[in-house]
């Protein structure tokens, strides 16, 4: 069972659009949800994150959405730029220092320029 | 800042044999490590989770016999693959947590069977 659903599969944006990356996840135990950014044979990078009392949390061009009761969330990647493609994975864990992190299936973004 | 370091990079094995990889945290205490293993099909797949003062905890299909891993301080975990098959192929990635929520990846070891 997928825990955490991300949407769309993949995404294709041109420069300089915003580029808006969904996830949902089931167990309303989960409050602390990051993003990773990964590239082709590279680890994934933490890119921001929030905490379930926060329903936005901004870094630069990337903002996170959160909606608790719906639980859902979504980044959104403002003036995308070519260097942005990547897959991008939403996680969520039950917040306790833990490193048990849910991965939902990713997100492949493309931004053509 | 913190950094995790994964060694080695990559490897090739032959089947049926088995292979160590390393996982270091640098410039932060880990409280917790946990291994992960991604593959095309299945995204990141949890191995394992070591939190400092507990038992190391394994996953369903994930086993000890299979996946030993070792632990020794807040900086360092090793994971032997034993006798590793096809099946057993793909990133392996070390995640480190920092204090109460941010978890930090190494680069991984990407293992190939053949």
């Amino acid at each position: 069972q997928q825990q955490v659903r991300q949407s769309p599969q993949s995404l294709t944006v041109w420069e300089g659009e915003t580029a808006i990356l969904n996830c949902s996840y089931e167990n309303s135990a989960f409050d602390y949800f990051p993003w990773y950014q990964q590239f082709p044979g590279e680890g994934p990078a933490l890119l921001i994150s929030i905490l379930s009392v926060s329903n936005k949390k901004e870094d630069g061009r990337f903002t996170i959405f959160f909606n608790k009761r719906e639980k859902k969330l979504s980044l959104h990647i403002a003036d995308s730029q070519p260097g942005d493609s990547a897959t991008y994975f939403c996680a969520a864990v039950n917040q306790g220092g833990s490193a048990k992190l849910i991965f939902g299936e990713g997100t492949k973004l493309t931004v053509s320029s | 800042g913190a950094l995790v370091y994964q060694y080695p990079r990559r490897t090739i094995c032959k089947s049926g044999t088995s292979m160590r990889m390393e996982c270091q945290a640098v410039g932060f205490q880990a409280t917790s490590v946990a291994w992960y293993r991604q593959s095309p099909q299945k995204t990141f797949e949890l191995i394992a989770l070591s939190t400092v003062n507990s038992a190391i905890k394994y996953e369903q299909n994930f086993t000890q016999e299979k996946f030993p891993i070792s632990h020794p301080n807040l900086s360092f975990s090793s994971m032997t693959v034993l006798n590793a098959y096809l099946e057993d192929r793909g990133l392996y990635l070390c995640g480190a947590a920092q204090g109460a929520t941010e978890v930090f990846f190494g680069k991984g070891t990407r293992l190939t069977v053949v």
